[in-house]
């Protein structure tokens, strides 16, 4: 069936710098693939979505290229915030004969030091 | 402008007691879905709506039923509460369009089966 890994966190990251949280799924239709951002205490919140293969999604700094052919959907910014400390999630969506679904990752959490 | 709400926040159940989450949408979303969060496993689908007076079942619906008798308005039951049940339960909505829109999330109901 579909399924959606990330990266393991916890990511601990300095100020201003790279991240790159990685992002791969298994998927037998042609799904949509969406990053979310969860603050504490908090539900979800879309951060960028991409609806189509070579599709670069992008918000608040943040991105991500779906790429069909290493079926991956890693998001990147290149300067984070303290701001940014959060835990994000990568989902897909797809509607096909099995009906609607939407799968999500385990989530990564993300620390950014100042 | 409230998005989607839902109630209650916290509670705590005994085992076999029955209790109902109630989500309301105010963004008139034709779609509407429950999730649970539980550690290290991401959010899983329990139930969703297409529209009202529609449900039908997600990857785990086992235990759980809904009812969506007004479009802006989806519960959530629990008959015979069990402690597997200790969870995070989000309710979310979108519009149409399946699985190229993003979804809007609650900020949750943490709920604890004793």
């Amino acid at each position: 069936g579909d399924s959606v890994t990330q990266m393991e966190g916890p990511v601990t990251l300095s100020e201003e710098a790279f991240l790159t949280i990685n992002c791969t799924y298994t998927a037998t239709g042609y799904p949509s693939l969406f990053w979310y951002v969860q603050y504490p205490g908090e539900g979800l919140q879309l951060l960028l979505k991409a609806t189509k293969a070579d599709d670069k999604g992008s918000n608040k700094g943040f991105e991500a290229t779906y790429r069909k052919e290493t079926t991956s959907f890693h998001l990147e910014k290149g300067s984070v915030q303290v701001s940014d400390s959060a835990v994000y999630f990568c989902a897909l969506s797809d509607s096909g004969t099995g009906g609607f679904k939407t799968i999500f990752g385990a989530g990564t959490r993300l620390f950014v030091k100042a | 402008n409230a998005g989607v709400t839902q109630t209650p926040k916290f509670r705590v159940l005994k085992t076999g007691q029955s209790m109902t989450l109630l989500c309301a949408q105010d963004m008139n979303h034709e779609y509407m879905y429950w999730y649970r969060q539980d550690p290290g496993m991401g959010l899983r689908l329990i139930h969703y709506s297409v529209g009202e007076g529609t449900t039908a079942k997600g990857e785990v619906p086992d235990g759980y039923n809904v009812s969506r008798l007004k479009k802006q308005n989806f519960l959530l039951g629990l008959e015979s509460a069990a402690p597997s049940q200790t969870s995070v339960y989000f309710c979310a909505s979108s519009y149409p369009g399946g699985h190229n829109q993003p979804q809007h999330f609650g900020d949750g109901t943490r709920l604890s089966i004793l």
